[in-house]
């Protein structure tokens, strides 16, 4: 069964630094999305992607994030200087056309 | 906000047991889902059930979703060991279909 991957599984960085999080979208999907989960609190909505563009994004997708489909299979997060509170799981999804959303199994982001 | 409250935070019941967790809501939606998360692992989906329904059923899980009060259930019957996990309600308002997730419960099943 086609599955949504991320890479890597962990990422560890020193505050300031960029970080990429790399996604593989199930490969017909159409949806691309990004959230955050912070240990112990609530799955976040990051940033909706649709034909090449930024459908919707949260207050906290601010100018340190970016997204890119760079080619047809890859989708991936950047964020260009790190905070240490950006450390959290981040989570890659995408969609068809329906409401269901496949989730990668998610990126662990430390940083220190 | 569109986020999803869910209560109890936390349960803990015996194999062969149900399992109900409650979900509510603040504002219209235009359907809510239930994904299931294992430890450390990523989001599965579980049900989604639409505005104009009121109930669902999926193998050993059955979904209410009560409009008038924005709120929503979850029912495991006959719970296993394998149901350990953390179950989130998650709402959707709009076309784009992006998620709203409360904090979830946590249910750990006792063999």
């Amino acid at each position: 069964e086609p599955e949504v991957t991320q890479t890597p599984s962990h990422q560890v960085t020193q505050m300031g630094q960029e970080v990429i999080l790399r996604c593989v979208p199930i490969s017909n999907h159409l949806y691309f999305y990004w959230y955050r989960q912070i240990l112990g609190q609530k799955v976040e909505f990051l940033v909706s992607f649709y034909n090449n563009e930024i459908s919707e994004k949260s207050e906290i997708f601010d100018d340190q994030f970016s997204v890119e489909r760079p080619d047809g299979s890859n989708f991936t997060l950047k964020i260009r200087s790190t905070k240490l509170e950006d450390s959290a799981m981040y989570f890659c999804a995408s969609r068809l056309q329906g409401p269901v959303q496949y989730f990668g199994p998610g990126t662990r982001l430390t940083v220190t | 906000s569109q986020q999803g409250e869910e209560d109890p935070q936390a349960l803990s019941i015996q194999e062969g047991e149900n399992a109900t967790m409650n979900c509510s809501y603040k504002t219209s939606i235009n359907n809510l889902q239930w994904y299931r998360q294992n430890s450390g692992r990523g989001l599965v989906h579980l049900i989604l059930i639409r505005s104009n329904e009121r109930e669902k059923h999926s193998g050993r899980l059955r979904v209410t979703l009560d409009t008038s009060k924005k709120s929503s259930s979850l029912l495991i019957t006959a719970s296993r060991a394998a149901d350990t996990a953390s179950y989130f309600c998650a709402t959707v308002r709009s076309n784009d279909y992006k998620l709203s997730f409360g904090a979830g419960t946590t249910v750990t099943v006792r063999a």
